[in-house]
């Protein structure tokens, strides 16, 4: 069966600071990976989206990066967090070409930035 | 521009109701429609995905409809228990060349029930 992991599962960092949150998936091979963000009171939104190695696609213009290193490893950085990075932040991953599948989320990152 | 909007956004009702949460989104060209269940800090877990072609789809105690041509769909959930107690998610699947999909999220109602 297929597996999603996400950490840190919580994590507070001060303005200006970098960051990285690691996403794997056991389980399967070249699934197409997603980063999502949800602010408080807010839906889901998503940040960048990958159908392979080294392959990103960004969503929407910010302070973040995503890097696929491995087949089924996704990375979202930032070298210097601004306030409004904070959030609740999902990995998913769905199978390749799976136009009806679902998106399977992991446990999520919190992150507070002060 | 594809927008998805839930209501209400929050409920809190006695247990054994049956429930009617609404979601609405602004273009019909959608690929499907997905209903996810979140717990206070998780992640989400997929409660129905009704295809555009299909007009309900139903789990247990929980049934979904589409009505695409007027952007709508509706999640029942007959006999409430404390145990569904968490937010509720509405999705739209749209196609994005490179054969992958895109999920456009409503903001959510938050359940609450009571015994």
């Amino acid at each position: 069966s297929q597996t999603i992991h996400q950490w840190p599962a919580t994590l507070v960092q001060p303005v200006g600071s970098p960051l990285s949150l690691e996403c794997t998936v056991e389980g399967t091979s070249n699934p197409n990976l997603y980063w999502y963000r949800q602010a408080a009171g807010r839906g889901l939104q998503l940040l960048f989206y990958s159908v392979g190695i080294g392959q990103i696609s960004s969503e929407v213009p910010q302070n973040l990066s995503a890097s696929r290193p491995q087949d089924r490893q996704f990375i979202l950085s930032s070298k210097k967090l601004l306030l409004s990075d904070s959030g609740f932040y999902l990995c998913a991953w769905s199978w390749t070409g799976g136009l009806t599948d679902t998106q399977y989320f992991g446990p999520g990152t919190r992150l507070t930035v002060l | 521009k594809q927008e998805v909007t839930q209501i209400p956004a929050a409920l809190s009702v006695p247990e054994g109701e049956n429930l009617v949460l609404n979601c609405s989104f602004t273009d019909s060209a959608i690929y499907n429609l997905q209903w996810f269940r979140q717990d206070p800090g998780k992640g989400l877990t997929s409660l129905l995905l009704i295809q555009s072609s299909q007009r309900e789809q139903t789990s247990g105690r929980l049934n979904a409809s589409l009505d695409k041509s007027s952007g709508r769909s509706t999640l029942y959930i007959a006999a409430s228990q404390p145990g569904d107690s968490a937010t509720y998610l509405c999705a739209v699947r749209l196609f994005l060349s490179g054969g992958y999909n895109k999920l456009i999220f409503g903001a959510g109602t938050r359940l609450a029930v009571h015994p």
